[in-house]
């Protein structure tokens, strides 16, 4: 198992750009989510799935993006960078119905975005 | 609001000591309590969850304590070593939701 896989590791963007962020999971984890994490900030969450087909907000949405239409797949698009989405983002995965009490998250290695 | 706060300096302790590491939440009825374990440029890894009706969790050298009436749980690491260094973060869980919400993470320094 791969397990979480995120691609780019690095990108530097000017402002104004788009871009996707991919993330792929091989566990069939139906809840997939995306970070980001700032210094002094911790990881804060940007949008979220339960499923292929259903997402929902997390609580720093706004710039960004997202779709599900696999198990497997949950891209991040940024529709217009901008400098204060400079950060590392991170793609987690874990069960949506926690099997023996499995709620861990499995996080991919992050994408260190520069927007100059 | 709600608010999980771990100290944001860092912990510095010998090798061979205990590390205790808080986490302290307001304006929160977790159901569950999670520790990850982050290095440098790498993302979480999860160590040890507890239930909020569980006082107490162990896992090898780790232990975990989750005092709801506080709103508080403790990371123990007995026997510290330098690969214990890392960044710890605290994640909390409501009901059936599978949403984490994350502390700011707490700086472990192990020096021989």
């Amino acid at each position: 198992n791969a397990g979480v896989t995120q691609t780019p590791k690095f990108q530097v963007l000017k402002t104004g750009q788009s871009m996707t962020l991919q993330c792929a999971q091989d566990m069939n984890h139906e809840y997939m989510s995306w970070y980001r994490q700032d210094p002094g900030m911790g990881l804060r969450l940007i949008h979220y799935s339960v499923g292929a087909g259903i997402t929902d907000q997390g609580e720093v949405p706004n710039g960004y993006n997202v779709s599900r239409s696999t198990t497997e797949d949950f891209p991040l698009r940024l529709l217009s960078a901008a400098p204060s989405q400079t950060s590392v983002y991170f793609c987690a995965s874990s069960y949506s119905i926690p099997v023996a009490d499995t709620r861990a998250q499995f996080f991919g290695p992050g994408t260190r975005l520069t927007v100059l | 609001s709600q608010k999980i706060e771990q100290n944001s300096e860092a912990l510095n302790i010998q090798e061979g000591k205990t590390a205790t590491l808080t986490c302290n939440y307001t304006n929160y009825s977790p159901a569950y309590l999670q520790w990850y374990r982050q290095d440098p440029g790498r993302g979480p890894v999860f160590l040890l969850l507890i239930r909020e009706n569980e006082k107490e969790k162990r896992k090898e050298r780790l232990k975990v304590t989750f005092d709801t009436t506080l709103k508080q749980s403790l990371f123990h690491i007995t026997a510290s070593q330098p690969a214990d260094s890392a960044t710890y973060l605290c994640a909390l869980q409501t009901g059936t939701a599978s949403k984490l919400t994350f502390g700011t993470g707490t700086r472990l320094q192990v020096t021989l």
